[in-house]
């Protein structure tokens, strides 16, 4: 098991519905991360947050919408999205800066019908 | 642009021979580079990082090594064991004060056949 938990560990959701991903770390990390990552492909950065505060938006369309609550939690909202969005999607955390290695949980797969 | 480029998609080995795993890049200028598994279904699982002033770097049956010249590094795992079989992906990370910004190459999928 890992020390990031992500809840739920499936989501099947229609174009119309509006969910959240929840992520949570007790690591004392402060820097927080969203990855998507489709079949076969590699993990590809949406958002990161450091010390609570949205520092990287990797030009994220506005259907996914990042919220970091406290220093612990990390949330992704979805809110009309696509049969292309259907992808695992990946919260990790690490310490703030550099030569910092990535913590990930397994992920929330996301089919979106 | 930059690229992050490992050498396969995947590669198959015998049981106790050694796995050499490669990754290149162009336009970038790494500080460190980190290698990650990733098992089917699970999130990547850090392995080594190694800094760009750093040759080579160890872990048990792990070996990194890093050429900023060539702009490559090598994953060896010795003595490998079909447990071993997973998806390597090595990252590269941007100086950036808002957090690490680490890009993933395309990942090799490693069989260990006994």
């Amino acid at each position: 098991d890992t020390e990031v938990t992500q809840t739920p560990k499936h989501l099947v959701m229609g174009m119309t519905n509006k969910k959240s991903l929840k992520c949570e770390q007790h690591m004392g990390h402060r820097a927080m991360y969203w990855y998507k990552q489709k079949a076969k492909k590699p993990p590809e950065l949406m958002f990161v947050y450091s010390y609570e505060k949205l520092s990287i938006n990797e030009s994220v369309p506005s259907r996914f919408s990042p919220e970091c609550p406290n220093s612990s939690l990390l949330n992704l909202h979805l809110h009309a999205l696509q049969p292309e969005d259907s992808a695992l999607y990946l919260c990790a955390s690490s310490r703030p800066g550099q030569n910092s290695p990535l913590h990930f949980g397994n992920g929330t797969r996301l089919t979106v019908t | 642009s930059q690229k992050i480029e490992q050498n396969s998609e995947a590669l198959n080995i015998q049981e106790g021979k050694t796995a050499t795993l490669t990754c290149n890049y162009t336009n970038y200028s790494p500080a460190y580079l980190q290698w990650y598994r990733q098992d089917p279904g699970r999130g990547p699982v850090f392995l080594l990082l190694i800094r760009e002033n750093e040759k080579e770097k160890r872990k048990e049956r792990l070996k990194v090594t890093f050429d900023t010249t060539l702009k490559q590094s090598l994953f060896h795992i010795t003595a490998s064991q079909p447990a071993d079989s997973a998806t390597y992906l090595c990252a590269l990370d941007i100086i950036n004060n808002a957090g690490n910004m680490l890009t993933f190459g395309g990942g090799t999928r490693l069989m260990v056949k006994p």
